[in-house]
């Protein structure tokens, strides 16, 4: 089955400790991308990926950090996450940037 | 400000009437495309239409952009109460963007 997951589903954390929140998808997407979700904000871009060893920031990279490794693997990176970070965060993919995106379940993610 | 806003920021109908979206946006693009996404789940894709088209159909929903305007709109025909969700538009920016940007959206309740 064609999917994107994201682990975990649900994370609470403190101000300050790193954490890593894992994507994989199956279809061998090139194109990876990071959204944040906010009441009232609509889903906002943290990082995209264009294919391996390629990322750039999107609309609100500050506080996250990316990696493409591998093609199907695209963690997002809190290096000390902060309370103004809590939000429910997708991942997701495509074939090509503009063209359909593949939404994981989301992380919902919690710092206190 | 968001190049995609939804109208109504939320609607609510009895089932079987029909439930119409609309999306303004600011600058050309390459394709607009409608997500559906259930409460705090992942969005889903519906319907894409390049900036070529003016009126695409899939099941019940039907989809009409107008570049001139730069809007587009939704139309859900004959609702049920599954439909109801929060549906999204997400612009594709004309020239070397390599993002899709995304409204915050629309929600739709439909009443048993």
């Amino acid at each position: 089955e064609a999917q994107v997951t994201q682990n975990p589903r649900y994370l609470i954390t403190v101000t300050g400790k790193k954490l890593t929140v894992t994507c994989s998808q199956n279809m061998n997407h090139e194109y990876m991308s990071w959204y944040r979700q906010d009441p009232g904000l609509g889903l906002r871009q943290i990082y995209y990926s264009m294919n391996v060893e390629v990322t750039d920031k999107g609309d609100v990279p500050e506080g996250y950090k990316v990696s493409r490794k591998e093609k199907r693997n695209f963690p997002l990176i809190l290096e000390s996450p902060s309370p103004n970070q809590t939000s429910l965060y997708f991942c997701a993919s495509s074939r090509r940037p503009q063209e359909t995106q593949y939404f994981g379940p989301g992380t919902r993610l919690l710092v206190l | 400000s968001q190049q995609g806003e939804e109208d109504p920021q939320a609607l609510s109908i009895q089932e079987g009437e029909n439930a119409t979206m609309n999306c303004s946006y600011k600058t050309s693009i390459n394709n607009l495309q409608w997500y559906r996404q259930n409460s705090g789940r992942g969005l889903v894709h519906l319907i894409l239409i390049r900036s070529n088209e003016r009126e695409k159909h899939s099941g019940r929903l039907r989809v009409t952009l107008d570049t001139s305007k730069k809007s587009s709109s939704l139309l859900i025909t004959a609702s049920r109460a599954a439909d109801t969700a929060s549906y999204f538009c997400a612009t594709g920016l004309g020239g070397s963007a390599r993002q899709l940007t995304f409204g915050s959206g629309t929600q739709l309740t439909v009443l048993p």
